[in-house]
């Protein structure tokens, strides 16, 4: 079983639509979460951490869940420029590298 | 923020030579970099994690003899790919971490021809 799983996608939607993507992570010793974005041949950029609490910014909102090992990123009013590949990425408690899911590929439609 | 540079961008090498990439950290020290590598429509694959004044620490099934690793200094880390091949094609990226962020260089996008 893969560390970190995404759905791989590609989702297509139009422009203003709302796009959720789900993550689900193996290793219950995990602490801290994240979401990247990165663009076609570009490196990852940090989108957002992931808190317990749920967390929001603008139009993204992140939510975690421990019980289920579950995260998931919501992306309100999609514009063209939301075109990516959503990473998902997972830190270990007391480990410094990052462990990533294998991405979902988002294409918004004018 | 925090800034990583990382060079050469992209690089064409024949099969058989060596190739460094280098990455180092602008406005922070690093005591640890990371090293992935991506092949297309895949995700990152931590490869090592460089440790400066120390040895690097592999990840299962990454050649340490293949893939040489220097971290000489709290801002630079090397990764030198010996004798490539064309197996070896892949993006390759760069991280450390800035007290609670990482941040990745812009990576390096190797073709052996």
């Amino acid at each position: 079983r893969k560390e970190v799983e995404q759905d791989p996608g590609p989702f297509n939607v139009p422009e203003g639509a709302t796009v959720a993507f789900n993550c689900t992570y193996s290793n219950s010793a995990s602490q801290s979460f994240f979401w990247y974005r990165q663009d076609c041949r570009k490196e990852p950029k940090l989108l957002m951490s992931v808190y317990s609490s749920g967390n929001e910014d603008g139009r993204f909102t992140a939510q975690l869940n421990r019980a289920s090992q579950y995260i998931s990123l919501l992306i309100r009013d999609s514009k063209l420029s939301d075109s990516a590949t959503y990473l998902c990425v997972v830190n270990m408690r007391g480990a410094q590298k990052l462990v990533f899911g294998q991405g979902t590929r988002l294409t918004i439609n004018p | 923020g925090a800034v990583v540079s990382q060079h050469p961008s992209r690089v064409i090498c024949k099969s058989g030579t060596s190739v460094k990439i280098e990455c180092r950290s602008l406005d922070f020290q690093a005591t640890t970099m990371f090293w992935y590598r991506q092949f297309p429509k895949k995700s990152l694959m931590l490869m090592a994690t460089s440790n400066e004044g120390s040895k690097a620490t592999y990840e299962q099934g990454v050649e340490k003899d293949k893939f040489l690793i220097n971290h000489a200094s709290l801002t630079l880390s090397t990764l030198t790919v010996t004798s490539a091949h064309p197996e070896d094609s892949s993006f390759y990226i760069c991280s450390a971490r800035d007290t609670s962020a990482y941040t990745f260089g812009s990576g390096t996008r190797l073709t052996v021809v």
